[in-house]
């Protein structure tokens, strides 16, 4: 298995909603990131988890509270979004890597539109 | 912060034609990497540069690290109709125990009109 699985892959939540993102992969890798990515725009850094642990927050909003249970799964919880928050969201994971950076496997990502 | 300046920002070409894109920095890089991202996908990495200098070919991609090490190209020869999509410079930044960042250009959404 070589993918990082995304779900959903469209998601529209009201303003007053609690919602979560899942991101999946099987490939061994200790690190995951979550990154958000507006219309028009290059993908931008939310946050790092290495081995479990949040290693860095990108000076995020708390109504997103990330989430990794175990090395195979990171969750986004979302609350009380605007809908300035309307983007695309990508999970990625990456093995360790040290010296060189060698590459990321990044998901297809979430649509998250908030109304 | 570190800012990638991307350029053109957007490019429609007759198939068949090279296609020539870049990334310029004010801070020197140890790294130059370059992305494409389709609709509906995430970015999927096509050449990563490590050296001054360097120059990389992917099929009929190739890119080079600029000897400043603040510049990058990427040339697409013989564009074909799959080559639609965006294009992104990016730099990766240690963030420790074996993880990177990325940080990426504004991107150049390539056109191909067969």
């Amino acid at each position: 298995d070589t993918e990082v699985t995304q779900t959903p892959k469209h998601l529209v939540m009201g303003m007053t909603n609690k919602k979560s993102l899942k991101c999946e992969q099987h490939m061994g890798h200790r690190a995951m990131y979550w990154y958000k990515q507006k219309a028009k725009k290059p993908p931008e850094l939310m946050f790092v988890y290495s081995y479990e642990k949040l290693s860095i927050n990108e000076s995020v909003p708390s109504r997103f509270s990330p989430e990794c249970p175990n090395s195979s799964l990171l969750n986004l919880h979302l609350h009380a979004l605007q809908p300035e928050d309307s983007a695309l969201y990508l999970c990625a994971s990456s093995p360790r890597q040290e010296g060189e950076y060698y590459g990321y496997t990044f998901g297809s990502g979430t649509r998250l539109t908030v109304v | 912060g570190q800012q990638l300046n991307q350029s053109p920002q957007s490019m429609f070409i007759q198939e068949g034609e090279d296609v020539s894109m870049n990334c310029t920095s004010s801070s020197i890089f140890n790294t130059w990497l370059w992305y494409k991202q389709e609709p509906g996908e995430g970015p999927v990495l096509l050449i990563a540069l490590y050296k001054a200098g360097e120059l990389t070919s992917n099929g009929r991609l190739t890119a080079q690290f600029g000897i400043t090490r603040k510049d990058s190209f990427l040339n697409i020869s013989a564009s074909i109709p799959s080559d639609v999509g965006i294009y992104f410079c990016a730099r990766a930044l240690y963030s420790g125990a074996g993880s990177y960042q990325l940080t990426f250009g504004k991107g150049t959404k390539l056109s191909v009109i067969p």
